[in-house]
């Protein structure tokens, strides 16, 4: 089945780029999506790719997906304190469902 | 107006207890779903529903049993609770994949 997986943390100073990666086994996920959890929160949908495309920017997020090595990352450019929080990675198997990652702790930083 | 909501937020219960925990959508998805939130913040599904038929039943206890009246609503409910289904648990509905998957605000079960 499905396995997807993150880096655990990920520590960055206010003002650089954060880039989260992740990878994936079942390449025929056809969507991607990156969720976002601050604390006490539930998951918030970042943005999402579709399986043909390289790359998605959205504002200060740009996803690159690399789907030869089945690598997909997230970039948050000009990262700000209230980018602090956990980014799942989530492909989709069987009967639809949503795979997640483990998640990756984002730290920023002044 | 709250895409998907659950209720209660926190639940607070003795092991041996049962209780339920509901879950309403109003975005006119077909598919609904739970999740399980562990200490470690791993997410993984346990049910979904489709047209209130039931798609996935991931290995989860029997105790645990989902209940869709109609394609806006399902419910959760866990007999016999232990200390190990502390956990979040989240309501999630989708229409198609383009528009991924709306989460609501989860519900922390905290079995003592």
């Amino acid at each position: 089945g499905e396995d997807v997986e993150q880096s655990l943390f990920l520590s960055v100073r206010e003002g650089d780029s954060s880039v989260i990666n992740c990878t994936y086994t079942d390449s025929s996920s056809t969507y991607l999506y990156w969720y976002k959890q601050e604390p006490g929160a539930g998951l918030q949908l970042l943005t999402y790719i579709f399986s043909n495309m390289d790359m998605k920017q959205d504002q200060r997020l740009t996803v690159l997906l690399n789907k030869k090595d089945k690598h997909l990352s997230l970039r948050i450019a000009d990262t700000q304190t209230g980018d602090s929080a956990i980014y799942f990675c989530a492909a989709v198997g069987g009967y639809n469902k949503l795979i997640f990652g483990a998640g990756t702790r984002l730290a920023v930083h002044p | 107006d709250t895409a998907v909501s659950q209720t209660p937020k926190y639940l607070v219960t003795q092991m041996g207890n049962d209780k339920s925990i509901k879950c309403e959508q109003n975005l006119g998805h077909d598919t609904m779903y739970w999740y399980k939130q562990d200490s470690k913040k791993f997410l993984k599904i346990m049910f979904s529903y489709n047209n209130k038929e039931l798609i996935i039943n991931e290995t989860v206890p029997n105790r645990f049993s989902p209940k869709s009246p109609d394609k806006a609503h399902l419910n959760l409910h866990i007999n016999s609770l232990e200390l190990g289904d502390s956990a979040v648990y989240f309501c999630a509905s989708s229409q198609d994949r383009v528009g991924g998957y709306t989460f609501g605000s989860g519900t922390r079960l905290t079995v003592v």
